[in-house]
């Protein structure tokens, strides 16, 4: 079935440094899924992050970049300097082709120390 | 402003005891979904819809039900609470290109 694999957390990084958080994919309802990260800060709901939806592209924000890579199957991402503020739980996914069914990594957590 | 929201946004009950989870969307979506996060897990898919009085199950429906009487509606019943049933459940509503927006969680404690 589809599955997401992703850093185990928890992820510790100081201010200022950057971070990669590793994602890789199995999609086998799909030759190339949509793909996610969503982001959930403290007390709140998941909330997208960013996505892509054609392989090879690069998608960014909020200073986050992740690429789908079909050859690797992964969606990596990475952020060239993080703040205190990152300090969430980041989520990989896939979207799968039946209902419109999203497939979620368990979750990596960041702690950005100050 | 669009938007997916929850209630209650914690509860605590007692076990073999009857639960229900609302959520509510202005997002005019058509689909809806259930999950339900333990610490440590990612999020799991309990029932989801896309059609208002219709619903299906997903990969942990065993001890749930779900009911969607709107496009705006759809609440999950816990029966019989159980101690394993303690957890985060998320509703989320999404579209046709598969972008889903959650709401902000609900904390349910079965004791």
């Amino acid at each position: 079935g589809d599955s997401v694999t992703q850093t185990e957390g928890p992820v510790t990084v100081s201010e200022s440094e950057s971070l990669i958080i590793n994602c890789t994919y199995s999609a086998t309802s799909i030759a190339y899924p949509n793909l996610f990260w969503y982001v959930r800060y403290p007390g709140e709901g998941l909330q997208l992050l960013l996505k892509v939806i054609t392989a090879g592209q690069k998608g960014s924000s909020r200073g986050f970049e992740a690429t789908y890579n079909k050859e690797t199957t992964s969606f990596h991402l990475q952020k060239a300097s993080v703040q205190e503020s990152d300090s969430a739980v980041y989520y990989c996914a896939l979207a799968s082709n039946s209902n419109n069914r999203i497939f979620f990594g368990d979750g990596t957590q960041l702690v950005v120390k100050p | 402003e669009a938007a997916v929201t929850q209630s209650p946004r914690s509860k605590v009950a007692v076990t073999g005891g009857k639960v229900t989870l609302s959520c509510h969307q202005t997002n005019n979506h058509d689909y809806m979904y259930w999950y339900r996060q333990d610490t440590g897990h990612g999020l799991r898919l309990i029932h989801y819809s896309y059609v208002a009085d219709s619903t299906e199950k997903g990969d942990i429906p065993d001890g749930y039900k779900a009911s969607r009487p709107s496009q705006e509606n759809f609440s999950l019943i816990l029966e019989l609470a159980s101690l394993s049933q303690t957890a985060v459940y998320f509703c989320a509503s999404g579209t046709a290109e598969t972008e889903q927006f959650f709401g902000p969680g609900t904390r349910l404690t079965v004791l």
